[in-house]
């Protein structure tokens, strides 16, 4: 079956830090993978998607990056964090899509909560 | 207008009673719709996807009107367990390797 990991669980950090939250996924090849962010009480925000390595698309323009350097990791960073930045944040994958209209459905790891002092 | 929308809520019921949720989405062209449960702090786990016809798992029956550009959750005999927040998903027509969540339902459900 498969599994996501997200690491670290929370985070503390300043701000103009660097950032660096890591995920994988277990048990699947050539998936679709995601970046999210949830703002407390808030809906979820897609950052960044990939449907392969080196492939990244950004959805919101903002101070993050995310890059996929192995079929099965993708990674969210950050140079100088903002206040602003502050939030949950998931990942998620999904059986790789061609584009056709249906769309699969999402599985989440964990999530890490950051916050930014 | 919001592209998913729905009440927030919160919906509170007492155990065995039944609950629905309603949400409605903007793009007509939609093709896949789904319910996510998010428990307080965690992440957001499929709860089921939404076919054309109508499908049911288990006390859970979800509902698809495409002429009124909406989804419906039916949770039958509620349990405590059931206390959470509902996320009616649908997938964007621009992508489809893009859904949008809608902000959630909660539902308490009080012994």
């Amino acid at each position: 079956s498969q599994t996501i990991h997200q690491w670290p669980a929370t985070l503390v950090q300043p701000v103009g830090s660097p950032l660096s939250l890591e995920c994988t996924v277990e048990g699947t090849s050539n998936p679709n993978l995601y970046w999210y962010r949830q703002a407390a009480g808030r809906g979820l925000q897609l950052l960044f998607y990939s449907v392969g390595i080196g492939q990244i698309s950004s959805e919101v323009p903002q101070n993050l990056s995310a890059s996929r350097p192995q079929d099965r990791q993708f990674i969210l960073s950050s140079k100088k964090l903002l206040l602003s930045d502050s939030g949950f944040y998931l990942c998620a994958w999904s059986v790789y899509s061609s584009g056709s209209a249906l769309s699969y459905e999402q599985y989440f790891g964990p999530g890490t909560r950051l916050t930014v002092t | 207008r919001k592209e998913v929308e729905q009440d927030p809520g919160p919906f509170n019921v007492p155990e065995g009673a039944t609950v629905a949720f309603n949400c409605t989405y903007s793009n007509s062209a939609s093709q896949s719709f789904f319910w996510y449960r998010q428990d307080c702090r965690k992440e957001p786990k499929l709860l089921m996807s939404v076919y054309s016809s109508g499908n049911e798992d288990g006390r859970f029956t979800a509902q698809l009107n495409r002429a009124s550009q909406y989804i419906s959750l039916l949770i039958r005999d509620s349990k405590l367990s059931d206390s959470a927040t509902y996320l009616c998903v649908v997938n964007r027509v621009d992508s489809s390797y893009k859904l949008i969540f809608g902000s959630g339902t909660r539902l308490l459900v009080r012994p």
